[in-house]
């Protein structure tokens, strides 16, 4: 199936800083989103984005499903973007394969 | 508001005790997953169901199991077979082909 690699594992970050979150991914993509975990475990879909840029706010995605990653783009951090960061993506019907994440400390 | 409901968030669970944790959705998605996740870890696939009455296992689905008689529900059952059940459970549900929506999750101990 498909093998999901997120880069990289933990990032500290003073805040207002950028920065740049990489997902490779080994298989053509149907479905792939980008989540952030929240310090209580819940997961929040952040973008659905099998191919394109997509904006929202300070956060913005790009995927480039022929060479097969995608990006998350974290702009002027805040202390609240702190916590973990998951690619996740599918190939076919198969369910979402997840990434081990990014951790994010943003601090002050 | 429509959703995705798990509960409880919490769980306590003595040594050889059936256990099931509930999932349920009113968004009128045809499919239903269940995740796992350890501390520092990324989530694994137990279970997923892609339409009603039917169910596929995932990766890690020994020691659990699940029905889907409705299809706003997805209920997952801790089997006293599953012998390290201490995990947060995460319960997600999505269209055919479409993004998927998680549950708040639930915390399983075992005591």
């Amino acid at each position: 199936g498909i093998q999901v690699e997120q880069s990289p594992p933990d990032l500290i970050l003073q805040e207002g800083a950028n920065s740049t979150l990489r997902c490779n991914f080994s298989d053509s993509v149907n479905n792939l989103q980008w989540f952030h975990q929240n310090p209580w475990g819940q997961l929040i879909n952040l973008f659905y984005i099998p191919s394109g840029t997509k904006q929202n706010g300070r956060l913005s995605a790009t995927t480039v499903a022929t060479e097969r990653y995608s990006l998350l783009y974290i702009s002027s951090s805040q202390t609240t973007d702190s916590g973990v960061y998951f690619c996740a993506a599918n190939s076919g019907n198969t369910p979402l394969v997840f990434g081990k994440g990014t951790r994010l400390s943003v601090i002050a | 508001d429509g959703g995705i409901t798990q509960s409880p968030k919490y769980l306590f669970r003595k040594e050889g005790q059936n256990v099931t944790l509930s999932c349920e959705q009113n968004l009128n998605h045809d499919a239903m997953y269940w995740y796992r996740q350890d501390p520092g870890q990324g989530l694994r696939l137990i279970y997923y169901s892609q339409i009603v009455n039917d169910f596929q296992k995932g990766d890690i689905a020994e020691g659990y199991s699940v029905s889907r008689e409705k299809k706003e529900s997805f209920p997952l059952t801790v089997t006293s077979a599953q012998k390290n059940p201490t995990a947060f459970y995460l319960c997600a549900s999505s269209m055919t082909g479409g993004g998927y929506t998680f549950g708040s999750g639930t915390r399983l101990t075992v005591v």
